[in-house]
């Protein structure tokens, strides 16, 4: 089974803190994905990553940024977070086209 | 970017069928046509995907109308467990990122 593991379900941060979300998958997917869901406004897509070292953004991508240093991993940063910024936060990977979501991690900025 | 419209909730009796409609009037000859749920609790998870044939799989079937501007989900016979949120999502083929708008919520009652 594929499997998409998140560093932390639930996370409690200051404002102005810097955030590091991370993200691990163990099928060798070549995408990968950062979203973030809030109440109804569904999931949105922050970042995304084709390969090691490339990402694109997505439609929400200001005041994040993203690193992709090695195939597995793909880490989702907050250089100074802000209260909006609490949300759950889901990242996915895919090879084709079929996506495969971690159990997401829940930010609260305080 | 093509978009999906979904109705924001929906309500069904246990062992009846359901009909998830999606309206998805801009897609274009190439976009395929995606759905995702998402359980209580949990990231979204793949459902069935399609592009002019109507699909079937051991968790639903797809029916995409003639001139592709809707589609429509069928749970064949829902249970408590089909309870989630459904998202209809159109993917362009040339890349691998996908918009998810949403979605639909699903009311199983017994």
């Amino acid at each position: 089974d594929v499997k998409v593991t998140q560093s932390s379900r639930y996370l409690v941060k200051r404002t102005g803190e810097k955030v590091f979300l991370e993200c691990v998958q163990d099928m060798d997917h070549e995408n990968m994905f950062w979203y973030r869901q809030d109440p109804g406004l569904g999931l949105r897509l922050i970042y995304f990553s084709y390969d090691v070292k490339m990402k694109e953004k997505g439609d929400i991508p200001e005041g994040y940024s993203v690193s992709r240093e090695k195939k597995e991993r793909f880490s989702l940063i907050l250089e100074s977070a802000s209260t909006n910024q609490t949300s759950m936060y889901l990242c996915a990977s895919s090879h084709i086209y079929e996506q495969y979501f971690g159990p997401g991690t829940r930010l609260t900025v305080t | 970017d093509a978009k999906t419209t979904q109705p924001n909730s929906m309500e069904s009796n246990e062992e009846e069928p359901v009909h998830l409609p999606c309206n998805h009037s801009t897609i274009s000859g190439t976009d395929y046509i995606h759905w995702y749920r998402q359980l209580p609790s949990q990231g979204p998870e793949y459902v069935i995907h399609g592009l002019t044939s109507n699909v079937n799989n051991r968790m639903a079937s797809l029916a995409i109308a003639e001139d592709r501007k809707s589609s429509t989900l069928i749970l064949h016979r829902a249970t408590l467990r089909d309870a989630a949120v459904y998202y209809c999502i159109l993917r362009v083929p040339s890349n691998n990122d996908m918009r998810f708008g949403a979605g639909t919520r699903l009311t199983v009652k017994p």
